[in-house]
């Protein structure tokens, strides 16, 4: 299948903000979303925007959608080291199954 | 949030044996589940597309043959690895549909490692 792009590496400092971009390839693609996996675990939804939304908070987490540019991100306001991970943005795909990028490396330093 | 479990969590096997992992649906019936494969630093690739009742769809380049699934029921998918090889070795991730909210939640993954 096309890809989904992202950046394979972030670092930030402790109580910056983190911004993870993505882009999608699917214009129809009715919803996008942000996993996070930490070291040898599965994945945990974090949020998801619905397509016809151009941002959607939910707490630290911001999500922006520039379905123009097909262009997904994640803003996590206030970077905590616990939020050091690696986080996928999927597009559903044909049918139910998701289209994952490969994912990008969140490292905090304190 | 909804959960899935995934059993076993991590299982050593010897080349040509066969392992059967679980992925179970706790708190909501999922008439579709689906199986991923994650190779160390990369992402989740789908194999296939398991639906309740009917036989699974592959993607491209999975052998049914070798990985058999069966979703006998609304909370119950497996994927059994026969004959495994060292090849084989992988994270396994299956997710499940949540109807009511179009969602899909993640299982806790399965780490296969044959000998």
């Amino acid at each position: 299948g096309e890809d989904v792009e992202q950046s394979l590496f972030l670092s930030v400092r402790e109580g910056d903000s983190s911004v993870i971009n993505c882009t999608y390839t699917d214009s129809s693609s009715t919803y996008l979303y942000w996993y996070k996996q930490e070291p040898g675990a599965g994945l945990q939804l974090l949020t998801y925007i619905f397509s016809n939304m151009d941002m959607k908070q939910d707490q630290r987490l911001t999500v922006l959608l520039n379905k123009k540019d097909k262009h997904l991100s994640l803003r996590i306001a206030d970077t905590q080291t616990g939020d050091s991970a690696i986080y996928f943005c999927a597009e559903k795909g044909s049918g139910y199954a998701l289209n994952f990028g490969k994912g990008t490396s969140l490292l905090v330093t304190p | 949030g909804a959960v899935v479990s995934q059993h076993p969590s991590w299982v050593i096997c010897k080349s040509g044996t066969s392992v059967k992992i679980e992925c179970r649906s706790l708190d909501f019936q999922a008439t579709t589940m689906f199986w991923y494969r994650q190779f160390p630093k990369q992402s989740l690739m789908l194999m296939a597309t398991s639906n309740e009742g009917s036989k699974a769809t592959y993607e491209q380049g999975v052998e049914k043959d070798k990985f058999l699934i069966n979703h006998a029921s609304l909370t119950l998918s497996t994927l059994t690895v026969t004959s495994a090889h060292p090849e084989d070795s992988s994270f396994y991730i299956c997710s499940a549909r949540d109807p009511a909210g179009d969602t899909q939640y993640f299982g806790p993954g399965t780490r296969l490692t044959v000998l």
